[in-house]
């Protein structure tokens, strides 16, 4: 099945620069990578997805790159604020499993 | 819309019991999926529903059992309850399948204590 591994397992970062968070994936026809969000206590949220025929996706202070080839995908956060501190989680979804694997989350901090 | 929910959030049982948990969906989805999250695991797929079918499952005992209503609401029963399954237990809906058919939404989630 698929194996889902991220890196690093805790990020602390100064509150204006960036992080960047690392995953690897396995199966080759996964085709669906989201990543979600925890803050503690709180139900994973969603925050941005990627497809397989898509290399780089924005979204105002947060982007993810997939490298099909090499089978990894990283998430950006530039200008990181102390409310971007949480657990993140990459996933990876393969069709022909339909089911979602994560990786095993990355709790980040961001000092002020 | 309104988004997942799930009841109940807490629960405290004893080793041995039973205890269901459920969950609604958001209004259209038909997909709903469960996973197991704990700090020493993170999150486990244990299985997934769609029209009333279970279409897959994770690698969990056959003590941990679901089922969907017409109404897409999903139950998730665990049975003969041990310790180690306490754990928060998230559902999540979906329009389709849960992949690029349909992206994946969570409830607030189900905290189980086994004592």
């Amino acid at each position: 099945g698929e194996n889902v591994e991220q890196h690093p397992s805790t990020l602390s970062v100064q509150e204006g620069d960036s992080a960047v968070i690392k995953c690897t994936y396995s199966d080759s026809a996964s085709n669906y990578f989201p990543w979600y969000k925890q803050e503690l206590g709180k139900r994973p949220q969603l925050i941005i997805d990627i497809r397989s025929n898509v290399g780089e996706k924005k979204d105002q202070r947060i982007a993810v790159t997939l490298n099909k080839t090499a089978k990894h995908f990283s998430l950006h956060i530039t200008e990181t604020q102390p409310e971007d501190s949480a657990v993140y989680f990459c996933a990876a979804f393969a069709g022909s499993a339909r089911q979602l694997t994560f990786g095993s989350g990355t709790q980040l901090t961001v000092l002020p | 819309k309104a988004g997942v929910t799930q009841t109940p959030r807490y629960l405290i049982k004893t080793r041995g019991q039973q205890v269901t948990l459920s969950c609604s969906p958001i209004s259209g989805h038909r997909s709903v999926s469960w996973y197991q999250q704990t700090p020493g695991q993170g999150l486990q797929f244990l299985f997934e529903y769609f029209s009333e079918t279970q279409r897959n499952k994770g690698n969990f005992p056959g003590r941990f059992s679901g089922r969907q209503f017409s109404n897409s609401r999903s139950e998730m029963n665990v049975s003969t309850l041990e310790l180690g399954d306490s754990a928060l237990y998230l559902c999540a809906s979906s329009q389709g399948t849960g992949g690029p058919e349909g992206t994946q939404y969570f409830g607030p989630g189900t905290r189980l204590l086994v004592l």
